[in-house]
């Protein structure tokens, strides 16, 4: 499994867009990269997955450069309700036989 | 949409019972979690199970032993619970495709004392 790294807290105001990239150096050529987002006392929810380029959903978007080493998730204009701890995740769901490990995430605190 | 039910939201037990937490899906899935996650240490998966009667031990399986005998019900299992497996104990899962998400419940907090 290729591990990751990424900023341990990030801060940001209210409307602003947030940025917070993945490094994952050791990623192998049949790995997805996966983010999810977790609120307190709650468990991780999926947000957003991609291999190459860039990807969109209503919630976020994925760059992922040429070489795969490193990704960004982007969150347009965010909330309050957008502070949350962040995780990503890199490698392949298949066949029940590959564990998925998570690292610690990005706290991300949104500011009013 | 998926749902993944864990069986209590708290407990409270003390030191040498046994503790079981349950988890429910019911979306058919072959694959199914159990995670601990404790400040500052993240997310750590500590068993995982692919199929009825299947399992496979994660990263921190010392203490803990499952139980899969139905496809939908997972349980997690502490033989002799300790003041360290006090956590908040997550259940997950997915269907196993190549780009299948994980579904996590709500979690177990889990207080031993």
């Amino acid at each position: 499994l290729a591990k990751t790294t990424q900023p341990i807290s990030m801060d940001s105001y209210e409307g602003q867009e947030v940025n917070i990239t993945c490094s994952h150096n050791n990623i192998a050529t049949n790995d997805y990269i996966t983010w999810y987002q977790q609120f307190p006392s709650q468990g991780p929810r999926f947000i957003i997955q991609g291999y190459k380029t860039k990807v969109t959903n209503e919630v976020a978007s994925l760059f992922i450069p040429a070489d795969r080493k490193s990704s960004t998730l982007s969150l347009p204009r965010v909330s309050l309700s957008d502070t949350a701890v962040y995780y990503c995740l890199v490698g392949r769901l298949s066949g029940g036989y590959q564990k998925v490990t998570f690292g610690i995430g990005t706290k991300l605190q949104v500011i009013p | 949409d998926v749902k993944v039910t864990q069986s209590s939201r708290y407990l409270v037990k003390r030191t040498g019972e046994k503790v079981f937490l349950e988890c429910v899906q019911d979306m058919d899935h072959e694959n199914m979690f159990w995670y601990r996650q404790d400040p500052g240490l993240g997310l750590r998966l500590i068993y995982f199970s692919y199929d009825v009667k299947m399992k496979e031990k994660g990263d921190i399986p010392e203490g803990y032993s499952v139980s899969r005998e139905k496809k939908e019900r997972f349980s997690l299992i502490l033989e002799s619970a300790s003041t360290n497996q006090t956590s908040m104990y997550l259940c997950a899962t997915t269907t196993g495709a190549i780009t299948g998400e994980l579904f996590f419940g709500e979690g177990s907090r889990l207080t031993v004392l």
